[in-house]
């Protein structure tokens, strides 16, 4: 079965860039119809989702952040990562990794991690 | 964007009760709506999908239901295992939105 898992520096200063890597087990990234995605989730608070990257390396951004995110796939290593720019506290967060189907709901997810943004 | 309102916030049931909490979208989102549970410290894990279908492996206490506007999740003789955040996802418009989240407590 398809496993997902976060990689990435647990603090990051303001003003800097926020990078995190996806590593998938289990399964091709190459299957058509998944979108793999980024999510986060503020302390204490609900599920913001970020964006999405296709093996073919097309993307979609939630709007919101768009100015701020890339995002980037290396399907010969099962990887997808995302880039924030310029983060603030208010990009502290759990930052989960997960397989969306036919762009609709996200199974599975990844375990998370926390970054924190702080001097 | 769609946004999604759960009600309530935090909901305390005891073990056997059956409980429900609703979601409301903002504009009409015909089926296109996720359930999940999600426990301390842990990712969510998908339970129900296009409103009303349980994902496998989900036990059947649990249900879904509604359309358009409004869903409800439904668990039947509540267990241990079931006290949990819960959260619904539409996705019938992107950006894809949650909503906030139902807390099921121990009474």
């Amino acid at each position: 079965q398809v496993q997902l898992q976060e990689s990435g520096p647990g603090l990051v200063k303001p003003s800097q860039t926020l990078s995190l890597t996806c590593t998938v087990s289990g399964d091709s990234m190459n299957s058509g119809g998944y979108y793999w995605s980024w999510i986060r989730q503020h302390p204490g608070k609900g599920l913001e989702w970020i964006g999405y990257i296709y093996f073919s390396g097309s993307s979609y951004y939630n709007p919101s952040l768009k100015s701020r995110l890339t995002m980037s796939v290396d399907t010969s290593k099962r990887q997808f990562s995302l880039k924030l720019r310029s983060v603030t506290a208010a990009d502290t967060a759990v930052y989960y990794c997960a397989r969306q189907v036919s762009k609709t709901y996200f199974d599975p997810w990844g375990q998370g991690t926390l970054v924190t943004v702080s001097s | 964007d769609i946004q999604m309102t759960q009600s309530p916030s935090t909901l305390s049931a005891s073990v056997g009760d059956t409980v429900t909490i609703t979601c409301r979208a903002s504009q009409t989102i015909n089926t296109w709506l996720a359930w999940y549970q999600q426990k301390p410290g842990k990712a969510p894990n998908l339970l129900i999908y296009k409103a009303s279908t349980l994902e496998n492996g989900v036990p059947s206490r649990f249900s879904g239901s509604g359309s358009g506007t409004e869903f409800t999740l439904t668990i039947s003789s509540l267990q241990p295992d079931d006290f949990a955040t819960y959260y619904c996802q539409q996705y019938n418009t992107s950006p894809w939105t949650f909503g906030q989240g139902t807390k099921v407590e121990i009474k």
